[in-house]
C-alpha cells in the first residue's frame, strides 16, 4: 500500500529548542495533515495544507506543503515540554477517497526540561 | 461537545476469547473509521462506513474480525478468536462528508494474553 516516510524516527532535545520534521512520499498527493498524538491519547490535527508551496502556522508550529507535492515539513519553535508527543503526517490514500486516509509512522518527540 | 467515545478503554483477554470494541461517533459525522496502532506497522485503517455502510474493509487482517454500524451512532468491532498478535490500540474515528479532518476517540487498548 501507500507509504508516508517521516522522519527523523525520534528526536531528543533540550527545551527551547527548535524541531523539524519532514514527510514524503513517492505519489503526489493533495492535502497533507499533521496530527499529534499525546501518550495514551488518541491523534488529534494540528495543521492541514491543502495547495501546493502552502505554509500555515498554528501557533509555535509551522507546516508546509512542498511544491513537488510529495512531501511536507513541519517545525515547531522553542519547544516546550508539552510538546512531547509522536508527530504524524497523514493524506488522503491515492488509491482510495479522498476520506481515506494513509498515515506516516510518526516522529516521537522528547524533550528535556 | 463530546467527542468520540471508546469503550474499553483496557481490556486483557485469554486467547480464543472473543472481544467486543465500542465505538460512539461525533454526532452528524457521517464516516466512521476503525484504525489499529502497533510499534511495528503504525497506525493501519481497517475498515471505514459511510452513513452506516461499509465503504472498505480491505484491512481487515482475517476473518476473525468483523466490524458493523447498526445506527449512526454506534459501532463495533469484533475479534473471534483473540490471538496475541492481536494487541495494539485500536481507534475509532468520525468526520464529515470529505473526511480531511478525521476525530479520533482515545483509542481501546488491548492486550491477547
Amino acid at each position: 500500500g501507500q507509504q508516508l516516510n517521516q522522519s527523523p524516527q525520534s528526536m531528543f532535545i533540550q527545551e527551547g529548542e527548535d524541531v523539524s520534521m519532514n514527510c514524503t512520499s513517492s505519489s503526489i498527493f493533495n492535502t497533507w495533515l499533521w496530527y499529534k498524538q499525546d501518550p495514551g491519547e488518541g491523534p488529534v490535527l494540528l495543521i492541514a495544507l491543502y495547495k501546493a508551496g502552502e505554509l500555515t502556522s498554528n501557533g509555535r508550529l509551522t507546516a508546509q506543503f512542498g511544491i513537488t507535492r510529495k512531501d511536507s515539513f513541519l517545525n515547531i519553535s522553542a519547544s516546550i515540554p508539552s510538546d512531547v508527543g509522536i508527530y504524524f503526517c497523514a493524506g488522503p490514500a491515492p488509491q482510495g477517497g479522498s476520506e481515506k486516509l494513509v498515515f506516516g509512522k510518526g516522529t516521537k518527540l522528547t524533550v528535556n526540561p | 461537545d463530546a467527542g468520540v467515545i471508546q469503550s474499553p478503554r483496557h481490556e486483557v483477554t485469554e486467547m480464543g476469547q472473543e472481544v467486543t470494541l465500542r465505538c460512539k461517533p461525533i454526532s452528524g459525522h457521517d464516516y466512521l473509521f476503525w484504525y489499529r496502532q502497533t510499534m511495528m506497522r503504525g497506525l493501519e485503517l481497517l475498515i471505514y462506513f459511510n452513513n452506516n455502510v461499509p465503504i472498505d474493509d480491505s484491512g481487515m487482517p482475517e476473518d476473525r474480525f468483523s466490524a458493523k454500524m447498526p445506527n449512526a451512532s454506534f459501532s463495533t468491532l469484533k475479534i473471534q478468536p483473540s490471538e496475541p498478535r492481536d494487541s495494539a490500540v485500536y481507534f475509532c474515528a468520525s468526520s464529515f462528508t470529505n473526511g480531511n479532518t478525521i476525530y479520533f476517540g482515545e483509542g481501546s487498548w488491548l492486550t491477547v494474553v
